[in-house]
């Protein structure tokens, strides 16, 4: 398995600001993968972080909005931009660590915009 | 599309009540099936994994059996405890090399002493 250290925890946040979401895996991973859950909700995949490449959006999510970044093997951030009370939930990111292998969740980042 | 179908919540039980959550698959090939949970205030946790027809995951008492026939994988536990109340989310992950995780809307677990 990895261990996941998602950064911040929590936060409140004003609207229209931006807010970046920092995702440290103890080991190298191919595959990262960021994830919405809105209250009460389950989780709505925003995007697969590979890297060396552009992040690939899930129908719904755009670059803009939800800028990726993928430096290495072993980090990634997702930054909401120009943030509204719709942004409010949970985002969590999560790693596979082998083909055809469950993935590894963090602990997730509590978003509260208002 | 691929998809998950779970049993809505709450399920409130007491302790040492016999657990059962129900999901359901639909698929167009043969995925991994995965049960997590996520306690409160926490992310999700993997809890049991299936990876091909009649497989039985289990972990923590919990067990759940890969059903290709009904496209099934209910969830049981033979006694909760209160510890155990927690969401729990039912998943597939097509074997296509392309790892997108499907999940189920979660059911939500409420054991009382």
């Amino acid at each position: 398995s990895a261990v996941i250290s998602q950064k911040p925890s929590r936060d409140i946040c004003q609207r229209g600001t931006s807010l970046t979401i920092q995702c440290q895996v103890d080991s190298q991973v191919t595959m990262m993968f960021w994830y919405r859950q809105q209250p009460g909700q389950s989780l709505t995949l925003i995007a697969t972080a590979n890297q060396g490449s552009e992040a690939t959006y899930e129908s719904g999510f755009v670059i803009d909005k939800f800028p990726i970044s993928r430096p290495n093997l072993t980090f990634s951030t997702l930054t909401v931009s120009n943030m509204s009370p719709e942004d409010s939930s949970i985002y969590l990111c999560s790693v596979e660590v082998g083909l055809n292998q469950p993935q590894h969740f963090g602990d997730g980042t509590r978003l509260s915009i208002l | 599309g691929d998809s998950v179908t779970q049993m809505e919540g709450p399920v409130t039980l007491s302790e040492e009540a016999f657990l059962t959550i129900n999901c359901t698959y639909t698929a167009t090939g043969y995925p991994s099936l995965f049960w997590y949970v996520q306690y409160p205030g926490e992310g999700l946790q993997l809890l049991l994994k299936a990876t091909k027809a009649d497989d039985k995951g289990s972990n923590k008492g919990f067990e759940a059996t890969y059903r290709k026939e009904t496209t099934s994988f209910h969830l049981e536990k033979g006694s909760v405890q209160v510890s155990d109340s927690a969401v729990y989310f039912c998943a597939l992950l097509m074997n296509t090399g392309f790892q997108k995780l499907v999940f189920g809307t979660g059911t939500r677990l409420l054991v009382s002493p």
